[in-house]
């Protein structure tokens, strides 16, 4: 079946170590999205990438990265500059910009 | 910058009463407009989107939302709520510019009593 894979579910780290989050789809779609959940707060864009080899930073871009080296590939960095890594990870993907986003289940991440 | 509203933090109905979600965007064209609904801990799942033509749109579950370009909203509504519809439910619009962005809204809880 076709979807979207984050992993893993849950990730602890200690404070000062980058962490590398993984998302991978099957749908065959060009864009996919990086964003943080936090608890009042929505759904916030970190990164987003259109084709291969391309992204552009969200609003909260600052304190990480990604790649975008395939298609079905668009993993997130969580570097020691991110002053509060500790939130909930969602990965989605579309066709277009006239096409509903699909979304990953999601990672949580916990720094102590 | 596009940017869209959900006035309401938290709303509570009664089972089997209607409901509506409220969502205002702040882009001067027509975007494209989505809503989502989150169940805790879980991804987001669409409900119905809004791309062109008909102004009302329905979607799964028996949600409808209505789009009115004057009051730049997108308002969702449900003539019965179910106690299964507590969920988060997020209002997203993309700019339709051809950037790709989209924006989600802060969301709105729902809790329903029994």
């Amino acid at each position: 079946d076709g979807g979207i894979t984050q992993s893993p579910k849950y990730l602890f780290r200690k404070e000062g170590q980058n962490v590398t989050l993984s998302c991978e789809q099957n749908l065959n779609h060009d864009a996919m999205y990086w964003y943080r959940q936090d608890p009042g707060q929505g759904l916030r864009l970190i990164y987003y990438s259109q084709i291969v080899n391309d992204f552009q930073k969200g609003d909260i871009a600052e304190g990480y990265s990604v790649s975008r080296e395939k298609k079905e590939s668009f993993p997130l960095t969580v570097t020691s500059a991110q002053k509060n890594p500790t939130a909930f990870y969602l990965c989605a993907s579309r066709v277009r910009g006239d096409t509903e986003a699909f979304f990953g289940q999601g990672t949580r991440l916990t720094v102590v | 910058a596009q940017s869209v509203t959900q006035p309401d933090i938290h709303i509570t109905v009664s089972e089997g009463a209607s409901l509506e979600l409220r969502c205002n965007y702040s882009y001067g064209a027509t975007p494209y407009l989505f809503w989502y609904v989150q169940s805790p801990g879980q991804g987001l799942q669409l409900l119905l989107k809004y791309f062109s033509g008909d102004t009302l749109v329905q979607g799964i579950k028996g949600f409808e939302a209505e789009f009115k370009r004057s009051q730049s909203s997108f308002n969702l509504r449900k003539p019965s709520v179910h106690w299964s519809d507590a969920a988060e439910y997020f209002c997203a619009v993309d700019s339709g510019a051809g950037s790709y962005q989209l924006t989600f809204g802060k969301g709105t809880k729902l809790s329903v009593i029994p």
